[in-house]
C-alpha cells in the first residue's frame, strides 16, 4: 500500500539548533516527494521538491531535504533553527503513474525554545 | 504564478443548511481539481478528483451525495457540502494542476466550515 511516515509527530528544538525531520514512504515507484508548512489557521507552503536528478534539494527558508531511494526517505534539514519555524511540517509523495494523487504524511509540529 | 484562491475563507452555518466552497486557479487553467479535508491538528485527507467537465472521482469512505463536486471549467471547481452538520466542521483546502510536466499541484489557502 502506498503510504507515507513521519516517525516523530511533536519536536522540540532550541532555536540557533540544528533540525532534522524524517519522512519515509512506502510507494512502488519512485515518487515525486515535497515538504509543506503550515502555520495554524493557515494554508500550505511549498518549502521544497524533488522530481528527479540531484538528490539534495534546497528550499525556502534555508530548508533542505535529501531523497535517499535505498532507504526511501526525503529527511528535512535545516542547519540553524528560527523561532518563526515553529509550525506544523507535512511530508507528502504525489504519484507518478496510475490515479495522480498526493499522499501526506500525518505531520511533524515543531516548537522552538528560545 | 499558479496562485489557487478559494472563496469563502471562513464560513460559519446553520445545521441542515448548504455551503458552497469555490476554489480558483487565477493564473493557469487547472485540468485536474483536488479536494482535501483537514481536522484539527491532523493531516490532509484527499477527498476527491474532479477533472473538467467530468465527474468527480470520490476517495473510499466519502460520501458523494454529501459533498458535491463540480468543475464546470478549467478554473473553477466548487464544493457543496449538503446539509450540513457539526461534524462536517473542518478546515478545507483545494488544489489544482496542469497535469505537466509532473502533475505539480498549488494549493489553496483553505477553507474553515463551522457547523453550528
Amino acid at each position: 500500500a502506498q503510504s507515507v511516515t513521519q516517525p516523530d509527530i511533536h519536536i522540540t528544538v532550541s532555536e540557533g539548533a540544528s533540525l532534522e525531520l524524517r519522512c519515509n514512504y512506502s510507494y512502488g515507484a519512485t515518487p515525486y516527494l515535497f515538504w509543506y508548512v503550515q502555520s495554524p489557521g493557515q494554508g500550505l507552503q511549498l518549502l521544497l521538491k524533488y522530481f528527479s536528478g540531484d538528490t539534495l534539494v534546497q528550499g525556502i527558508k534555508g530548508f533542505e531535504a535529501e531523497f535517499k531511494r535505498s532507504q526511501s526517505s526525503f529527511n528535512l534539514r535545516k542547519p540553524s533553527v528560527h523561532w518563526s519555524d515553529a509550525a506544523e511540517y507535512f511530508c507528502a509523495v504525489g504519484t507518478t503513474s496510475g490515479t495522480y494523487k498526493y499522499i501526506f504524511g500525518t505531520g511533524t509540529r515543531l516548537k522552538v525554545l528560545a | 504564478g499558479a496562485v489557487v484562491s478559494q472563496h469563502p475563507s471562513r464560513v460559519i452555518c446553520k445545521s441542515g443548511t448548504s455551503v458552497k466552497i469555490e476554489c480558483r486557479s487565477l493564473d493557469f487553467q487547472a485540468t485536474t481539481m483536488f479536494w482535501y479535508r483537514q481536522f484539527p491538528k491532523k493531516s490532509l485527507m484527499l477527498m476527491a478528483t474532479s477533472n473538467e467537465g467530468s465527474k468527480a472521482t470520490y476517495e473510499q469512505g466519502v460520501e458523494k451525495d454529501k459533498f458535491l463536486i463540480n468543475h464546470a471549467s478549467l478554473t473553477l471547481s466548487t464544493l457543496t457540502v449538503t446539509s450540513a452538520h457539526p461534524e462536517d466542521s473542518s478546515f478545507y483546502i483545494c488544489s489544482a494542476t496542469t497535469g505537466s510536466p509532473y502533475n505539480e499541484q498549488f494549493f489553496g489557502p483553505g477553507t474553515r466550515l463551522t457547523v453550528l
